[in-house]
């Protein structure tokens, strides 16, 4: 019930392209959702996250849809740049006196030029 | 403002050996996590300090441990090393008022020979 499920995997997209990268959760209880961005060598750094009262946030070009019955949220990355492959990752996070997040596996995205 | 700082980077060690890792979280931060990420298997919750406590631990066995300094620092002390214990060791901190932004350095990569 911990578990957040991550697809797909590795995920190559041409510039200018949509990239979208999918995870699923169980536990009700979370009450955070963020999406972390990694390049190598370098710790995750925060992209963008979403509570479970709204079904979609937009920064840029990078969106979180959000769907509370489904158990699912996604990312988009719209007109995908190269300087955008990196490895992304989902979490969600339950605030009640756990305060840790539950990280998805991980998408590595490449974008070609 | 300065990010969450990590040190070293890199450490080397032999089974059985223990390993300090050590974590500056950003100024106003009182809350510092750590996580474990190794190859394949994304980021695992290891700890989480508040205020110089132990707040909270993920699934890890007694012998990965830490501890919180006044100055909110932190370090993560894994002892009788094991090969499996090679990873990533990521901190990240947050202000304990906004725990859901957690901001992450750049890591510490153990290798266990």
């Amino acid at each position: 019930q911990q578990q957040v499920k991550q697809s797909p995997q590795s995920l190559i997209v041409q510039k200018g392209g949509i990239s979208i990268i999918n995870c699923a959760y169980e536990n009700t209880a979370f009450d955070y959702f963020p999406w972390y961005q990694q390049f190598p060598g370098k710790g995750p750094a925060l992209l963008i996250a979403i509570r479970p009262d709204v079904s979609e946030k937009k920064e840029g070009r990078f969106t979180i849809s959000f769907n509370k019955s489904a158990k699912q949220f996604s990312l988009h990355i719209m007109d995908s740049q190269p300087g955008d492959s990196a490895t992304y990752f989902c979490a969600a996070s339950i605030g009640s006196g756990t305060y840790k997040y539950i990280f998805g596996t991980g998408t590595r995205l490449k974008v070609l030029a | 403002e300065a990010g969450v700082t990590q040190s070293p980077t890199h450490l080397i060690k032999t089974r059985g050996q223990q390993a300090t890792l050590r974590c500056s979280p950003i100024s106003g931060h009182t809350s510092v996590y750590w996580y474990q990420q190794a190859l394949g298997l994304g980021l695992q919750f290891l700890l989480w300090y508040d205020e110089g406590e132990e707040r909270n631990r993920g699934n890890f066995p007694p012998r990965f441990s830490g501890r919180q300094f006044p100055n909110y620092s932190s370090e993560l002390n894994v002892n009788a090393l094991e090969l499996e214990d090679s990873a990533l060791y990521l901190c990240a901190s947050s202000k304990w008022e906004s725990y859901n932004e957690q901001f992450f350095g750049p890591g510490t990569r153990l290798t266990v020979l």
